[in-house]
């Protein structure tokens, strides 16, 4: 079954601190993708990053960082240097199907609060 | 950029009542999708379509939803018979590949 489990339901930190976000996921699929979205108190879901199965390096935009690990099943987020604005609840999500067809399977979300 | 967009942003709507939500995906994708979010929940697929049909629902998308392509732009998704549980914010998607589903702002609906 695929499943998506962020185990951490809020974090708390102050601002410019490293905060990282967990996410263990679990599929059957040899070929898969991974996505983390960002959904702000707006409400709206911000697409951050896309992940292919094939693909383990890691990624930085900015200030963001993505660790794949496919050996434990995990695609962590790093936000470097934390601001006020980074509050919001981030969603990691995999994506279940062919190329074209599927759905995204979404884990519970994190909340994450910067406090100046 | 081309962006999927929703109306309306916010409905109210009395038990029993019907809705209909309305989503234009970006023009060039060919899947589209309705997901649903109940108020600090996470996001549940509802419904797939494709060519015109109905690629895939999950056991929420009962007999009370429905999905349509009324012309060449609009997917709406079609709550037959309001229930008070059916509050949630329902977001549009559409695909072109891989690159990732795109997502509308969603529409926040109230059942009272």
């Amino acid at each position: 079954a695929q499943k998506v489990t962020q185990a951490q339901t809020e974090i708390s930190v102050v601002e410019k601190e490293d905060v990282t976000l967990d996410c263990v996921y679990e599929t059957r699929d040899t070929t898969y993708y991974l996505f983390w979205y960002k959904q702000p108190p707006s409400g709206e879901l911000v697409f951050l990053i896309r992940r292919n199965s094939f693909d383990e390096q890691n990624e930085i935009s900015g200030r963001y960082s993505w660790n794949f690990q496919k050996s434990t099943s995990s695609f962590n987020f790093t936000i470097t240097a934390s601001q006020v604005v980074d509050s919001a609840v981030y969603f990691c999500a995999l994506w279940h199907g062919s190329s074209n067809t599927g759905k995204l399977i979404f884990g519970q979300g994190t909340t994450l609060q910067v406090k100046p | 950029e081309p962006e999927v967009t929703q109306t309306p942003s916010h409905q109210v709507t009395q038990m029993g009542q019907e809705v209909i939500l309305r989503c234009v995906p970006i023009s060039n994708h060919l899947y589209f999708y309705w997901y649903r979010q109940i108020l600090g929940q996470k996001v549940e697929f509802l419904v797939s379509f494709y060519n015109n049909e109905i690629s895939e629902k999950s056991e929420i998308f009962d007999d009370q939803f429905s999905v349509e392509r009324p012309d060449g732009s609009n997917f709406t998704l079609k709550i037959r018979s309001t229930k008070l549980e059916d509050s949630a914010m329902y977001f549009c998607a559409s695909i072109s590949g891989t690159s990732g589903q795109f997502f509308g702002p969603g529409t926040r609906l109230t059942v009272l």
